[in-house]
């Protein structure tokens, strides 16, 4: 069974960066083919990938927030970290973490709300 | 950049069919998959490539993809149905969501 569930602050100050794990069972990110994404969702609004981090290390970004996000894998740790750098009051949202099979995202954490706020 | 367009809202009678489209640049040649979102919940994968059915979604949910359209389409129409729906392509190596529609069951 796989899950996922993500952890980190609630409030950050504006310029603050933003750091995001993502804690998973039920797989391993050093297997052939596996990874993980973060996606967000302002509040009320659509869903916006973030980034993608694969078993062998190889990355993805959304190209318009790339200069500011850094994703990284801790395989014994079973868990991804995410960092987002200068936070602004429009970074407030849900953030997600998934798992990514073939071009799908077929498991989903919870999410954790982060709200930017001075 | 690719984008991916859907309606804001779409309403349904209850037990009718509901169509939520999902337009984007040949479309047809790549793999939609669909996302169903409830207030307050994580999104639900209900269709992947195209048409197809995770364990546990209904056979009332269907797709198909051509041309510049995808689209969802939910038979017999539940209150439970009601919910976001989001499609979502892979495009250069990256991940594009269209903006959602809100699917209403009257």
């Amino acid at each position: 069974q796989i899950t996922l569930k993500e952890s980190g602050p609630t409030l950050v100050r504006p310029t603050q960066t933003l750091t995001l794990t993502c804690t998973f069972s039920g797989f391993s990110l050093s297997t052939s083919g596996v990874a993980v994404g973060w996606i967000r969702q302002p509040p009320g609004k659509a869903l916006e990938w973030l980034a993608l981090i694969y078993w062998d290390g190889d990355t993805r970004y959304c190209p318009s927030l790339k200069s500011r996000l850094t994703i990284t894998k801790d395989t014994s740790k079973n868990q991804v970290v995410l960092t987002v750098t200068n936070m602004d009051p429009v970074d407030t949202a849900t953030y997600y973490c998934a798992h990514r099979d073939g071009e799908k995202f077929d498991y989903w954490g919870q999410g954790t709300l982060v709200t930017v706020s001075s | 950049s690719y984008e991916l367009t859907q309606p804001l809202s779409v309403s349904v009678a209850l037990g009718q069919t509901a169509r939520i489209a999902c337009g984007g640049t040949n479309i047809g040649i790549k793999n939609v998959h669909w996302y169903q979102q409830k207030p307050g919940q994580a999104p639900v994968l209900v269709i992947y490539r195209d048409s197809n059915r995770p364990s546990g979604i209904p056979e009332r949910f269907s797709a198909s993809n051509s041309g510049n359209t995808a689209t969802l389409t939910i038979s017999r129409a539940q209150a439970g149905d009601e919910a976001d729906y989001y499609c979502q392509v892979w495009d250069s190596s990256t991940v594009v969501f269209g903006g959602g529609t809100k699917l209403t069951v009257l």
